[in-house]
C-alpha cells in the first residue's frame, strides 16, 4: 500500500464550478499537509500549507486535514482556466522525518 | 531571491555517458533533494541532504551520485547513464528536515538514448 493515495482524474470541469480534490493517507504520524500546483513543463509550486488538524483558506482555495479519517482535500472555488494544472498533496513527519511523501497528482481541466 | 535554480533545462544523453545536473538555492535551506517523476509514478526521491557534507539515499538512488560541500549546492551525477533513466528531474529544498514546505526547481528533462 503506498503511504499516499491521490486519484489521477483526469478531471474536467466548467468555469466557475467548485473543484474538490482528496487525497488519503496511511501513515498517523504525518504532520505537515501541503497541496502543490504544476503546470505542463515546470516545477511543483506550492500553493497551501497546513499543519496538523483543520481548515485553512487563501483566497480561492480551501485546504481541509482530517487526521481521525486519515483524509486531505483542496477546494477550489470560482474555478478559472488559468487553475488547470497537476495537483499534487504531500506530507510529512516531524521533526526527524527526512522525506516528503507526495500523491501522483490529479489533472484538472476547467473549461471555458 | 532566484530559489532554486536548476540547470541545464535539457539534456539528451547516449547510453554509458555521465553528467551532473546542477542545483543550487539562495534561501540558506538546510535540507536538499533531488526527485524524479514518471508518468503514473510520481514524484519519486532520488538523494537528499540535511545539511553541508551529509547525504542520504531515499527510494530510487541507483545509477546516482550526490555530494553536498556547500549549503548552497547539490549536484546530481549520473554516471553511466541508461534509458531508464529518462525522466523529468526536479531539485527541491526545505528550510530543515521534514518541517517547513519544500520548494522546488524548474526541473530537467532528460533523455537518454
Amino acid at each position: 500500500q503506498k503511504e499516499v493515495e491521490q486519484d489521477p482524474g483526469p478531471l474536467s470541469v466548467p468555469e466557475g464550478a467548485i473543484v474538490s480534490l482528496n487525497c488519503t493517507y496511511s501513515n498517523s504520524a504525518f504532520q505537515y499537509f501541503m497541496w502543490y500546483r504544476q503546470y505542463s513543463r515546470k516545477g511543483p509550486e506550492l500553493l497551501m500549507y497546513t499543519y496538523s488538524s483543520g481548515n485553512k483558506e487563501d483566497g480561492r482555495f480551501t485546504a481541509q486535514v482530517d487526521k481521525s479519517s486519515k483524509y486531505i482535500s483542496l477546494f477550489i472555488r470560482d474555478s478559472q482556466p488559468s487553475d488547470s494544472a497537476t495537483y499534487l498533496c504531500a506530507m510529512s513527519t516531524p521533526p526527524t522525518g527526512n522525506q516528503f511523501y507526495f500523491g501522483t497528482g490529479t489533472s484538472l481541466t476547467v473549461i471555458p | 531571491n532566484a530559489g532554486v535554480t536548476q540547470t541545464p533545462k535539457f539534456q539528451v544523453l547516449k547510453t554509458g555517458q555521465s553528467m551532473t545536473l546542477q542545483c543550487a538555492q539562495d534561501m540558506n535551506h538546510e535540507y536538499m533533494s533531488w526527485y524524479r517523476q514518471d508518468p503514473g509514478m510520481g514524484l519519486r526521491l532520488i538523494h537528499y541532504s540535511v545539511g553541508a557534507g551529509i547525504t542520504d539515499q531515499g527510494e530510487v538512488p541507483n545509477g546516482y551520485n550526490v555530494s553536498r560541500s556547500t549549503t548552497e549546492d547539490f549536484p546530481l551525477r549520473l554516471l553511466s547513464a541508461a534509458p531508464s533513466q529518462t525522466s523529468v528531474y526536479f531539485c527541491a529544498s526545505s528550510y530543515s528536515e521534514g518541517q517547513g514546505s519544500l520548494f522546488f526547481g524548474s526541473g530537467t528533462q532528460l533523455s537518454v538514448l
